[in-house]
C-alpha cells in the first residue's frame, strides 16, 4: 500500500528557504503525479504544485517565482523548495499523489512549518 | 483563477439526517472537473468524489456528487458520526487548482 511521509524543519526564518522531502514507500515513484498542498492555520487548502515522475512540473502561479519541486526516482522521494519565505508561508504542508495531476487520493500526514525569527 | 464559494460555512445536523452541501464556482467549469474532500481535525483531507460524480476507492455510496456549470453539490444520504468533519470542494478544470473555504458539518 502506497504511503507518503513528509520531513523537514518545523521552523524557518523569514527570507530563508523552506525545504521539505516526501518519502514514498510501498510503491514505485516511477509513475503517478506527485504534489504539494498546504493549509495555513484555520484556513483552506492551497495547491502548491505538482511533478510527474518524468520531471514535468506545474506550479501555482502565485508561488512559481519562489518554488522548485523535484523528484528523485532512485531514492524514492520528491522535494519542495520555497525561497524567501515570510509569515504567510506558515502552514501545514502535505505531499499527495494520484494517477491524475489534478486530484489527490493518497496524502501524507502533513508537517507543520512555522516561519518566524 | 477559479474561485470556489461553499455554503453554508457551518451546518448543525443530527446522525441519520440527509444533507446537501453547495459549491459555486466563479466561472463555468466542466461537470467532470469538480472534486470533494472531507477533513477531520488533525488529519489530512480524504478524497470522496472526483470528476464531479465518481466515488473514490473505498467511499460508500451514501456520498454522491452532482452539478454543472457553476453550481455543484455533495449529498450525504444518511449522516453517521464519522461524517462530521469539514468538507471542501476543489476544481480541476484549470490551473491553479483551487479549493473552497469549506463547510463544517457539526453534530447538533
Amino acid at each position: 500500500q502506497l504511503q507518503l511521509q513528509e520531513s523537514g524543519p518545523g521552523l524557518v526564518k523569514p527570507s530563508e528557504t523552506l525545504s521539505l522531502t516526501c518519502t514514498v514507500s510501498g510503491g514505485s515513484i516511477n509513475s503517478r503525479y506527485w504534489s504539494w498542498i498546504r493549509q495555513p492555520p484555520g484556513k483552506e487548502l492551497e495547491w502548491i504544485g505538482s511533478i510527474s515522475y518524468t520531471g514535468a512540473t506545474n506550479y501555482n502561479p502565485s508561488l512559481k517565482s519562489r518554488l522548485t519541486i523535484s523528484v528523485d526516482t532512485s531514492k524514492t522521494h520528491f522535494s519542495l523548495m520555497l525561497t524567501s519565505v515570510t509569515a504567510a508561508d506558515t502552514a501545514v504542508y502535505y505531499c499527495a499523489t494520484d494517477s491524475s495531476p489534478t486530484r489527490w487520493f493518497i496524502w501524507g500526514q502533513g508537517t507543520m512549518v512555522t516561519v518566524s525569527s | 483563477e477559479v474561485v470556489l464559494t461553499q455554503s453554508p460555512a457551518t451546518l448543525s445536523l443530527s446522525p441519520g439526517e440527509r444533507v446537501t452541501l453547495s459549491c459555486r464556482t466563479s466561472q463555468s467549469v466542466s461537470s467532470s472537473s469538480l472534486a470533494w474532500y472531507h477533513q477531520k481535525p488533525g488529519q489530512a483531507p480524504r478524497l470522496l468524489i472526483y470528476n464531479g460524480a465518481s466515488r473514490a476507492a473505498g467511499i460508500p455510496d451514501k456520498f454522491s456528487g452532482s452539478g454543472s456549470g457553476t453550481d455543484f453539490t455533495l449529498t450525504i444520504s444518511r449522516l453517521e458520526p464519522e461524517d462530521f468533519a469539514v468538507y471542501y470542494c476543489q476544481q480541476h478544470h484549470s490551473s491553479p487548482y483551487t479549493f473552497g473555504q469549506g463547510t463544517k458539518l457539526e453534530i447538533q
